[in-house]
């Protein structure tokens, strides 16, 4: 999730089909990844997470692949569905730091019904 | 029952305004935050507090005071309020100051400075 000026890079998609949201990291010392979601005037939701040690975790249709060596992590949903449609952030926790989450910049997910 | 609650859910005030933002949690958690989200968006962290401590203090100036009575309860102070300040404010909580543990979020204030 990259910004472009001013708009918050948006991916859109059909109901039912899967997307794939990316974020990049830039601090090789993180080693825990969150993703959350934000609906429309609410708080970010926790949605899965993932320690350094892994490379993949799976949730209820989601998925979280980190590769360490480019420092990417993406978030797989599958079978998107209209309650899908929020802005996720991607969150990395630099080691020895105590819940200092730093946050990416958001994917604004679309999903056309 | 909400987790994480904060009032107001919306200010608006005039600059050179001071202002309280009230913060509970009923997670039995130790630790708690602030965070502040600009207009494009951005989430970035001011303040945590763990067991009524302050454990982290971001680059935030001066007129921001964060107090915490309790273990339960954050408040954030703002004094002398300028137009820049104009943001969603979340409050965050964690049950404790470890690492890995998952933050819960508020549903945000959003603090309108004219």
């Amino acid at each position: 999730g990259e910004s472009v000026g001013l708009h918050l890079p948006t991916l859109s998609v059909q109901e039912g089909d899967n997307s794939i949201i990316n974020c990049a990291y830039s601090n090789s010392a993180s080693d825990y990844f969150i993703w959350y979601k934000q609906e429309s005037g609410k708080g970010p939701q926790f949605i899965i997470d993932i320690r350094s040690n892994m490379d993949k975790r799976q949730g209820q249709r989601v998925t979280v692949l980190l590769n360490k060596t480019v420092k990417h992590l993406s978030l797989q949903i599958a079978a998107t569905q209209p309650g899908d449609s929020a802005v996720y952030f991607c969150a990395e926790n630099i080691r020895g730091s105590q819940g200092n989450l730093i946050f990416g910049k958001g994917t604004k997910l679309s999903v056309k019904p | 029952d909400t987790a994480v609650s904060q009032t107001p859910k919306y200010l608006v005030t005039q600059m050179g305004n001071d202002k309280s933002i009230k913060c509970e949690q009923n997670l039995g958690h130790d630790t708690m935050y602030w965070y502040k989200q600009d207009s494009k968006k951005f989430l970035k962290i001011m303040f945590s507090y763990n067991n009524k401590e302050l454990i982290i203090n971001e680059t935030v100036p001066n007129r921001f005071s964060p107090k915490s009575p309790d273990k339960a309860h954050l408040n954030l102070h703002i004094n002398s309020l300028e137009l820049g300040d104009s943001a969603v404010y979340f409050c965050a909580s964690s049950l404790t100051r470890r690492h890995f543990d998952i933050q819960y979020f508020g549903a945000g204030t959003r603090l309108s400075v004219l």
